[in-house]
Formats: C-alpha cells, structure tokens, sequence
C-alpha cells in the first residue's frame, strides 16, 4: 500500500496561504519532493528537501520536515490563481532513485 | 533548449495492438523511467535503466516493455498483455543512478478504444 499520504483537496481564497501536508512512514529517505502538475501536463519540480534540513524557503514556497512525526508540509505564500493544480509529495526509495508519491493534493484557488 | 521529450501527446489504441511511447532526452542524463500515472493516484514506476543497454522492472512492469540502446532514447511498449493500459505515461531522467532528482517530460495519454 501507500506508505507517502496527503489529502486530496485543497480549496483557498487568492491572497491567502496554502499549507499542503504530506506523511510518510519510511524515514530511511534523503530526499523529499514536492512536484507540480498543472491539467494534461508532466511534473514540474517546485522544491526539495533533504532530510537533515527542518526549513527551506524559496521566494514563496515554504518547505517544513518533521522528522519526528514524518510530516512533510508545503506552505505557498500570497496564493495565486496559477498556483491551482495538483501538488504531489515524493519520497526517494531504494539506490536506483526510485520515487514514491502521494496521490496528489489539488489546489482550488478562488477569488 | 534542454529537455525531456514524449510523443505522442495522444494515443488511441484498439484492444489486442501494441504500441510504443516515445521519450528523448538531450540533458545527457544517464538514469531514465517511465512512471504511469491514474486518476485520483500518485505514479508508479513501470521501468528504469540506470545506463544505456540495462534496465530493470519496476513495481507494475507486466505488460510493458522497454529498450535503452541510446542514451538519449528510452521506449515504452505498451503490450496487448497489460490489460488495463488507458492512463497517463510520464518518463524522467536523472542524471546519475546516485543524483536524486528527476525531471519529467510532458507525458502521453493512451486511451485504448
């Protein structure tokens, strides 16, 4: 089964924050991803972290890792109407580079 | 311009034909996959070759079958075996077996008719 969950559905207010959660239960990763997919479209990479970080930040992108808990969050500031898509979670598994994925949050950004 | 490649966009199949998937890269990337994705799921990995004339099977290989005979080039057959072949094929690179981060291509969606 799964082993990297997120919740389905997000809906969020333009101007306002987003915060997409991700957990997972192998904490033997090095790295963990966050992609997006815009509809019909490939994966875009959005950010990384590697798992001796707790933060990273890139303009309006907010990555938290809690090693603890194994929790994983996206935190996208001032959200746009671009931003709506599907964000994915990814895990790095086994030495061949394997990801593991969540099965996609989708943004809704209204006015 | 730099990138990973996938044609077709579309594809239509009939029951029982076999079709292939194409994926091209000029990133000189030596690791390459191919991830399937279906509504509502996250990708799974189908196959991967970490360098060219190797590859190894991944989670839901049956019905599939690859070839790396270039670097840039890497293949999807889709098998009248895979019984279930409507859905949407990612591939990625890498540029290494050890360098973590994949970048996809735009994907083909196969729609078997």
């Amino acid at each position: 089964g799964e082993d990297v969950e997120q919740s389905l559905f997000l809906s969020v207010r333009e101007g306002d924050s987003s915060v997409i959660n991700c957990t997972y239960t192998d904490s033997s990763s090095t790295y963990l991803y966050w992609y997006k997919q815009e509809p019909g479209a490939g994966l875009q990479l959005l950010t990384y972290i590697f798992s001796n970080m707790d933060m990273k930040q890139d303009q309006r992108l907010t990555v938290l890792l809690n090693k603890k808990d194994k929790h994983l969050s996206l935190r996208i500031a001032d959200t746009q109407t671009g931003d709506s898509a599907i964000y994915f979670c990814a895990r790095i598994s086994g030495g061949y580079n394997k990801l593991i994925f969540g099965a996609g949050t989708r943004l809704a950004v209204h006015p | 311009d730099g990138g990973i490649t996938q044609s077709p966009k579309y594809l239509f199949r009939k029951e029982g034909q076999n079709v292939t998937l194409s994926c091209e890269q000029n990133l000189n990337h030596d690791a390459m996959y191919w991830y399937r994705q279906d509504p509502g799921q996250g990708l799974r990995l189908i196959y991967y070759s970490q360098i060219v004339n190797d590859f190894q099977k991944g989670d839901i290989a049956e019905g599939y079958s690859v070839s790396r005979e270039k670097k840039e080039s890497f293949p999807l057959t889709v098998t009248s075996a895979q019984k279930n072949p409507t859905a949407f094929y990612l591939c990625a690179s890498t540029l290494g077996p050890s360098t973590d981060t994949q970048y996809f291509g735009p994907g083909t969606r196969l729609t078997v008719l």
